[in-house]
């Protein structure tokens, strides 16, 4: 498929354990980014990158967040010690250059019991 | 601090009227504003986006105004139908290369 693709679509995690969180952009856009989407809101960034480089992490809420894309591609929002306040749908999206729209995944709800 | 609202209540309209859908915002000075759609379960799906210097872009039965002064962005969906309900994101961008700062949606139903 052409679109942005995310694994798992779905993800049930016990408080404390790691989580790991897989986007699959559109090839060749150069732009991607990571949003958090709680229920009844709308997306709030977490993070960007142009290719492999990691230009802005400023939405991440705590140290536990970590994000990577080290070929310039994939990418994958790793989430260590989940707590239940991290419980939200994840969404990747990329672009082809800046000023342009961006292209969704489907996200990934995360659930943390 | 930055702020963007949308309505917060739902919005229902008979099919075949016109959906009007408001975007404010505040303490931003955006250079373009996006809508999306995002339907249940599923990611946010680009619709339009229009730049601080103009003034009203149309596509198809979609038209969306940008006034700078009145920091404000009205959505239309004209002959509205079914199949037009979901909810509709407005976004604006904060700077440099496309972060997108979103508003929480209006959820628009169109009822037969």
């Amino acid at each position: 498929g052409a679109g942005v693709s995310q694994s798992p679509r779905y993800k049930v995690a016990k408080r404390g354990q790691d989580v790991a969180l897989r986007c699959d952009p559109i090839s060749g856009h150069v732009s991607l980014f990571w949003y958090q989407q709680a229920l009844g809101q709308g997306p709030e960034f977490l993070t960007y990158f142009q290719n492999e480089a990691q230009l802005d992490k400023s939405g991440l809420p705590s140290d536990r967040f970590f994000a990577e894309r080290p070929e310039g591609s994939v990418s994958t929002l790793k989430i260590q010690r989940t707590q239940q306040e991290d419980s939200a749908v994840y969404l990747c999206a990329s672009s082809s250059a800046p000023d342009y729209e961006q292209y969704f995944g489907p996200g990934t709800r995360l659930t943390v019991t | 601090s930055q702020k963007i609202e949308q309505n917060s209540e739902a919005l229902n309209i008979q099919e075949g009227k016109t959906a009007t859908l408001t975007c404010n915002y505040t303490n931003y000075s955006p250079a373009y504003l996006q809508w999306y759609r995002q339907d249940p379960g599923r990611g946010p799906v680009f619709l339009l986006l229009i730049r601080e210097n103009e003034k009203e872009k149309r596509k198809e039965r979609l038209k969306v105004t940008f006034d700078t002064t009145l920091k404000q962005s009205l959505f239309h969906i004209t002959a509205s139908q079914p199949a037009d309900s979901a909810t509709y994101l407005c976004a604006l961008d904060s700077g440099g290369y496309n972060k997108l700062i979103f508003g929480a949606g209006t959820r628009l139903a169109v009822h037969p």
